[in-house]
């Protein structure tokens, strides 16, 4: 089973401020995907096959990384992007899922 | 519009068999690629997949769970299924089933809401 390690568990940031959460993988995956889940809500895809968004997700949002590397990138944190932020990866079985991180505002 | 329910008996006692069911639309499980899949969240924890079936039959289970659940799926009522026997507290859960997105990259693209499923005596 390839273990997802997300850092860090909790942050906070400024609005205006570039965010970098990290996903860090037990062994190499071929692509990683990543959800929003804010509080009381089911999780919402939010970038898939590594870099590619989610169908209404803002452009300020990134993905990026490979192997056992990946990052999600905000480029201009906004109130609005409170959440937490999952990645899973679905290239080998069993699927597994990060620990994920919480994202609050400054 | 693709859509997911899930549901659920809400409360149950330790070692009874938790019986789960997934109605959904816009999409069959009938078609080529198609796939669903169920995931759990304990309150205030994070997410656990549990299974996933295929439009072929095909099923998949979480190795740590595998001797408990049981997926399956009617085509033509739009219904997956999961079953878990014996349960105990540590299946207290939101219980979601998702679809799975396939574009050359597979994804859980659209969720249910959840179901919520206490386990006490």
């Amino acid at each position: 089973e390839i273990v997802l390690t997300q850092s860090p568990t909790t942050m906070a940031a400024s609005p205006g401020e570039k965010v970098t959460l990290n996903c860090l993988a037990s062994s190499s995956v071929s692509y990683m995907n990543w959800y929003q889940q804010k509080s009381g809500a089911s999780p919402k895809l939010w970038i898939y096959g590594t870099s590619n968004l989610a169908s209404g997700v803002p452009n300020r949002f990134s993905g990026s990384g490979s192997g056992t590397s990946y990052s999600l990138t905000i480029s201009s944190m906004e109130a609005e992007d409170v959440a937490t932020y999952y990645c899973l990866q679905l290239s080998s079985y069993p699927p597994t899922f990060g620990s994920g991180t919480k994202l609050e505002i400054k | 519009q693709v859509t997911l329910k899930e549901s659920g008996p809400g409360i149950l006692q330790p070692s009874q068999t938790l019986s789960l069911t997934c109605t959904f639309s816009g999409f069959s499980l009938s078609t080529y690629g198609m796939g669903v899949g169920w995931i759990r969240q304990p309150s205030g924890k994070g997410l656990e997949w549990l299974a996933n079936i295929w439009w072929d039959d095909d099923k998949y289970y979480n190795p740590s769970l595998k001797n408990r659940l049981t997926i399956s799926k009617d085509t033509s009522n739009n219904q997956a299924f999961l079953k878990i026997t014996n349960v105990d507290t540590a299946d207290t859960a939101t219980y979601y089933c998702a679809r799975i997105g396939a574009t050359g990259f597979y994804y859980f693209d659209y969720w249910g809401q959840g179901v919520m499923v206490t386990v006490s005596s």
